[in-house]
Formats: C-alpha cells, sequence, structure tokens
C-alpha cells in the first residue's frame, strides 16, 4: 500500500546550522507530497506541498523538491531557528484526498 | 477564519469507560477525518467523511470505536469499552473538497489507565 518513510531522529542542530530531513515515498500513481509541522501542544500545520514532479515547494525557509526519479521528498533549510524546533511530518496523497504521513522526525534546535 | 475546534484538549479515563470526542471543522469544508496518533508515530486515519457520508473506516475498530456526522457539520468520535492501548492524541483535520491540503485541530490527549 501507499507509505512514506522519514528519516529517523531526533535531530538536534546548532542555530544557524543547515537542515536536512530524508523523506522517501511508496510510487503508486503520482501523488501530492507535503511537509506538515507540529509544534509542542499545537495540531499539525501544513507547512508546504508539491503537486508534481519538479516541483518546488517552500515556506519560511523551507524547501522540499519533487523528485519523482529517486521518489523522494527531502526537507532542507539553510540556516535554522530556536524557533524552528518541532515534530516535522512528510506525508503523501492518496484516493479521495487522504493522505498517509510518516512517523515524523523531532528537531531540536540549541541557541 | 477559525480553525478547527476539538474537545476536551485532555482526557483520562480507566479501561472499559467511554469517551467521546468532538470535532467542529472550518466552515464550508465538505471532508472530516478523524485520525489516532499514538506517541512517536505519524497520524493513522480512523474514519474519513464527506458531507454526512462515510468514504472509509477501513481502519476503524468497529467492536468499540464510533463516530457520527450526522448534519455534515460537527463530528463526534466515541470509544467504548476503552483499552489501555487506546492512549494517544485523536486528531480532527477537514479540508475542501478540491483541496488535498489538511487542516488540524489540536487535538485530544487521551490517557487510558
Amino acid at each position: 500500500g501507499d507509505s512514506v518513510t522519514q528519516m529517523e531522529g531526533p535531530v538536534t542542530l546548532s542555530e544557524e546550522a543547515f537542515l536536512t530531513i530524508n523523506c522517501t515515498y511508496t510510487a503508486t500513481g503520482y501523488p501530492s507530497l507535503f511537509w506538515y509541522v507540529q509544534y509542542p501542544g499545537e495540531g499539525l500545520q501544513l507547512l508546504l506541498k508539491a503537486t508534481k514532479a519538479d516541483d518546488k515547494g517552500s515556506n519560511k525557509g523551507f524547501e522540499a523538491t519533487y523528485r519523482k526519479e529517486t521518489t523522494s521528498f527531502h526537507l532542507e533549510k539553510g540556516s535554522v531557528q530556536v524557533s524552528d524546533s518541532a515534530v516535522y511530518f512528510c506525508a503523501r496523497g492518496t484516493n479521495a484526498g487522504k493522505s498517509t504521513f510518516g512517523d515524523g522526525t523531532t528537531l531540536t534546535v540549541k541557541p | 477564519e477559525a480553525g478547527v475546534a476539538q474537545s476536551p484538549r485532555y482526557k483520562i479515563i480507566e479501561k472499559r469507560q467511554s469517551v467521546a470526542f468532538w470535532c467542529n471543522p472550518i466552515s464550508g469544508h465538505a471532508t472530516l477525518y478523524w485520525y489516532q496518533q499514538i506517541l512517536g508515530q505519524g497520524p493513522k486515519l480512523l474514519i474519513q467523511f464527506q458531507n454526512n457520508g462515510v468514504v472509509d473506516d477501513s481502519q476503524l475498530p468497529k467492536d468499540r470505536f464510533s463516530a457520527e456526522r450526522l448534519k455534515g457539520v460537527d463530528s463526534t468520535l466515541k470509544i467504548q469499552p476503552a483499552k489501555l492501548e487506546d492512549s494517544a492524541v485523536y486528531l480532527c483535520a477537514s479540508s475542501n473538497y478540491l483541496e488535498e491540503t489538511q487542516y488540524f485541530g489540536p487535538g485530544t490527549r487521551l490517557l487510558v489507565l
């Protein structure tokens, strides 16, 4: 079935470090791909998305490119801040508007 | 616009008791989802509604879980009787029928003792 595999965490970085969180998905069909972020005590919120191959989603300095050839959608940010500390979830769309989520990667950014 | 509302935010019950969670989606969103998020895992879909009809409840443990969305707006998820392994965060999300992005509520954290 449809699945998403995320880089295991937790990830701890110093402020202004470069961030990469890996995500790969099963290649059934042509799904939309998403990154959601969950700040402590809050629900998930959409960070960025891409709907077709080679699309780049971006928001708040984060970027991810839809790579069909490697079935990947890695999340990157050039310079993380303490406020980026959160849990990040990769997801792929499925039929009928459903989404399948990865298990999340916890990011902690230290000053 | 107001976001997805959920209540209660926290609930502690003993096993074999029953519990109910409430969700009010974003106004105009026809699709509503209930997810179970166990600690350290991603959200797992329990049930998806389109208006007041069920689209997918294949992962809902129907012997103990039930959900309804009678008027196509608010929804209630019930567990009866609860088991220890039901301890999790229950997330409600909604979306516009034409859009894949889901909008999540803050969740209800359930602890079953």
